[in-house]
C-alpha cells in the first residue's frame, strides 16, 4: 500500500460530460502529481502542484484542469469528455518537489462511451 | 527534452533464469533514474533509484540496476526470477529544475515468467 487514495476505482459517463477524479497524497508529502496511462499513449504527465501551487505542466489538454487544496488533496476535473479520454488516470505524491521518488495510487480507471 | 526508450515490449523468461530488462534514456544532464513496476490493476511501485554516486543500485525484490553513462543505459537486473514477478516494467527519467519534478516513462516491458 503506497498510502495515496484515489477516488473513485471506476468511472463510466457519457462523451461531453464532466468528471472530477481526486487524490489523497500519503501523509507528510507536499507534492501531488497526475499521469494519464492509455495503450497508445503510454504515460504521460499532466500536471504536478507543491503545497497548492502549479509546479510543473506537462501534455493536460485544456479541456482538463486540477487543483491542490489547503489541506493537500487534489482534483483532476476532466470536461467535455471525448471517446479518447478513456484511460487510467494517476495520482502520485512525494515529500518534495525535488528529486524525490514517486508513490503511485491504484488509479481511476475512466471509460467514455 | 527528456525521453526514455525500452526496447523489449514483451520478455518471457523461465522461473529461475536470469532476467536483463533493458533501457536507454537522453537527457542532456545527469540523469535521476528510477525503475517501477506495475502489477495488474495496481498503481505502480518503485523498484529502485539512481541520483549519483555507485552506479550499481539495489532495489527491493531482488532487482539491481546498472547506470552506464557512455551507453546512457540504466538497465534492470535479477539473478533468479520468480513467478510473482510477472508484471510490467517501466523505467523513468526525472528532470528536476526550478520547474518541478517531472517523470518522463519508458514505453513499459511486460514481463512474463514460465514455470
Amino acid at each position: 500500500d503506497s498510502g495515496v487514495t484515489q477516488t473513485p476505482k471506476h468511472l463510466i459517463t457519457a462523451t461531453g460530460q464532466r468528471v472530477t477524479l481526486r487524490c489523497s497524497p500519503r501523509s507528510g508529502d507536499l507534492s501531488v502529481y497526475w499521469y494519464q496511462q492509455s495503450l497508445d499513449q503510454g504515460l504521460q504527465f499532466l500536471i504536478q502542484y507543491y503545497n497548492g501551487e502549479e509546479r510543473a505542466k506537462g501534455n493536460i489538454l485544456e479541456r482538463f484542469s486540477a487543483q491542490q487544496f489547503p489541506d493537500l488533496h487534489s482534483e483532476l476535473n476532466l470536461s467535455s469528455l471525448e471517446l479518447g479520454d478513456s484511460a487510467l488516470y494517476f495520482c502520485a505524491s512525494s515529500v518534495d518537489s525535488l528529486n524525490s521518488p514517486l508513490h503511485f495510487g491504484n488509479g481511476t480507471r475512466l471509460t467514455v462511451t | 527534452a527528456q525521453s526514455v526508450t525500452q526496447p523489449d515490449i514483451h520478455i518471457t523468461v523461465s522461473e529461475g533464469a536470469s532476467l536483463e530488462l533493458r533501457c536507454n534514456y537522453s537527457y542532456g544532464a545527469t540523469p535521476y533514474l528510477f525503475w517501477y513496476v506495475q502489477s495488474p490493476g495496481q498503481g505502480l511501485q518503485l523498484l529502485l533509484k539512481y541520483f549519483s554516486g555507485d552506479t550499481l543500485v539495489q532495489g527491493i525484490k531482488g532487482f539491481e540496476a546498472e547506470f552506464k553513462r557512455s551507453q546512457s543505459s540504466f538497465n534492470l537486473r535479477k539473478p533468479s526470477v520468480h513467478w510473482s514477478d510477472a508484471a510490467e516494467y517501466f523505467c523513468a527519467v526525472g528532470m528536476n529544475n526550478n520547474a518541478g519534478n517531472m517523470l518522463t516513462f519508458g514505453g513499459g516491458t511486460r514481463l512474463m515468467v514460465k514455470p
